[in-house]
């Protein structure tokens, strides 16, 4: 399984683009890049998903590398219920998929 | 559609006791999933299931035993509840996304 690494936490303002950029240089060929957000005392939630290039969708874009060993997660213009912790998971999309959890990024919004 | 419920939502054990969460899915999802998450830290994958009938080991199974005799139920039990299994454990299913229940908040003193 693919080891990511993210930074543990980051700091922004309201209105702000964040980008959370994930770490998974042995990712495999059929590895998917997931993204989930998880507020405090609730479980995960799914946000974005992709294999490669650029995936979009109503809260946030997915920005993956032709070598695919990093991706990016932009969130724009953050509100202060953006606050939560962000995890980046990769993993093959079969009966393999353990989706393991690392310890994500705590993002701060800040009035 | 409810998505993913577990049971109950909140225990309190004393070391040595056993006692089964239940985590129920009404999306037909084959995959199931059950994670634990200590104060400050990532999820960590306990077991998790591909199928009906089928279980299989994740990062930390030791002092859990599971069961998944219906598709849409996946039981995990404590057989002799230890302090270092105080944490939240979340229960998840996955189709296309993973879809993850409330929580269970258990204690062990």
């Amino acid at each position: 399984l693919a080891k990511t690494t993210q930074p543990i936490s980051m700091d922004s303002y309201e209105g702000q683009e964040v980008n959370i950029t994930c770490s998974h240089n042995n990712i495999a060929t059929n590895d998917y890049i997931t993204w989930y957000q998880q507020f405090p005392s609730q479980g995960p939630r799914f946000i974005i998903q992709g294999y490669k290039t650029k995936v979009t969708n109503e809260v946030a874009s997915l920005f993956i590398p032709a070598d695919r060993k990093s991706s990016t997660l932009s969130l724009p213009r953050v509100s202060l219920s953006d606050t939560a912790v962000y995890y980046c998971l990769v993993g093959r999309m079969d009966s393999s998929y353990k989706l393991i959890f690392g310890s994500g990024t705590r993002l701060l919004v800040r009035p | 559609n409810a998505g993913v419920t577990q049971t109950p939502k909140f225990r309190v054990l004393k070391t040595g006791q056993s006692m089964t969460l239940l985590c129920a899915q009404d999306m037909n999802h084959e995959y199931m999933y059950w994670y634990r998450q200590d104060p400050g830290m990532g999820l960590r994958l306990i077991h998790y299931s591909v199928g009906e009938g089928t279980t299989a080991k994740g990062e930390v199974p030791d002092g859990y035993n599971v069961s998944r005799l219906k598709k849409q139920n996946f039981l995990l039990g404590l057989e002799s509840a230890a302090p270092s299994q105080t944490s939240v454990y979340f229960c998840a299913s996955w189709e296309d996304e993973q879809y993850f229940g409330p929580g269970t908040r258990l204690t062990v003193t």
